[in-house]
């Protein structure tokens, strides 16, 4: 079975400029999450979708952030324009359902914001 | 709201030594507790996890965990580290959202 699929790996960016990361997630999976993990911290929840509907994106900087799910399979983070504390790394989980099920991780994509 | 402290941000242990990282949760009702492992360069890959039922709960790789109300507590066990055992170590809680620690990063001295 593949795993949870992210790309870039790495992204390295000059403040204000914008930028986009891809997920996809495990085949079958309905519920997908964006975390945004800074350097020496957990990861923060961003974004849940189910399917290709919002569920949560309360601690998503709406102002700057945005992300979409087309099609409740493949999703997208774009940070536009990106500041300096954007740098961190963005991890894509996904998972059968909403509930208790086990949430599987990507490899994240590493931004660095110059 | 429910959180999770790890207390300890880095420890060093031998391999073969006996292994316990410590969390703790604040949550008024029964948590969902969950343990998961990061390596350098890596997504987090899920130990173990505790909804209900028996305290002690068996995970992946030979890691342990034991869930005590009594001290709000859900510590991660080992009893004999493996060098590759060597990575960051986070404890999180909630259901429908995860809410994780800051991480315990665990180094193996060989």
């Amino acid at each position: 079975e593949a795993g949870v699929a992210q790309s870039p790996r790495y992204k390295i960016i000059e403040k204000r400029q914008s930028v986009a990361f891809w997920c996809n997630p495990i085949s079958g999976h309905a519920t997908l999450y964006w975390y945004q993990q800074i350097l020496g911290q957990g990861p923060k929840l961003l974004i849940q979708f189910q399917n290709n509907g919002v569920v949560d994106d309360s601690q998503l900087p709406k102002d700057r952030f945005s992300a979409e799910r087309l099609k409740g399979v493949d999703s997208t983070l774009k940070i536009q324009p990106a500041k300096l504390e954007d740098s961190a790394v963005y991890l894509c989980a996904s998972s059968l359902d909403h509930s208790t099920d086990t949430q599987y991780f990507g490899p994240g994509t590493r931004l660095t914001v110059l | 709201a429910q959180s999770v402290t790890q207390p300890d941000i880095h420890i060093t242990v031998s391999e073969g030594a006996s292994l316990e990282l410590r969390c703790n949760y604040s949550y008024g009702a029964t948590p969902y507790l969950f343990w998961y492992v990061q390596s350098p360069g890596q997504g987090l890959q899920l130990l173990l996890k505790y909804f209900s039922g028996d305290t002690l709960v068996q995970g992946i790789k030979g890691f342990e965990a034991e869930f005590k109300r009594s001290q709000s507590s859900f510590n991660l066990r080992k009893p004999s580290v493996h060098w590759s055992d060597a990575a960051e170590y986070f404890c999180a809680t909630g259901s429908y959202q995860l809410t994780f620690g800051k991480g315990t990063k665990l180094s193996v001295i060989p």
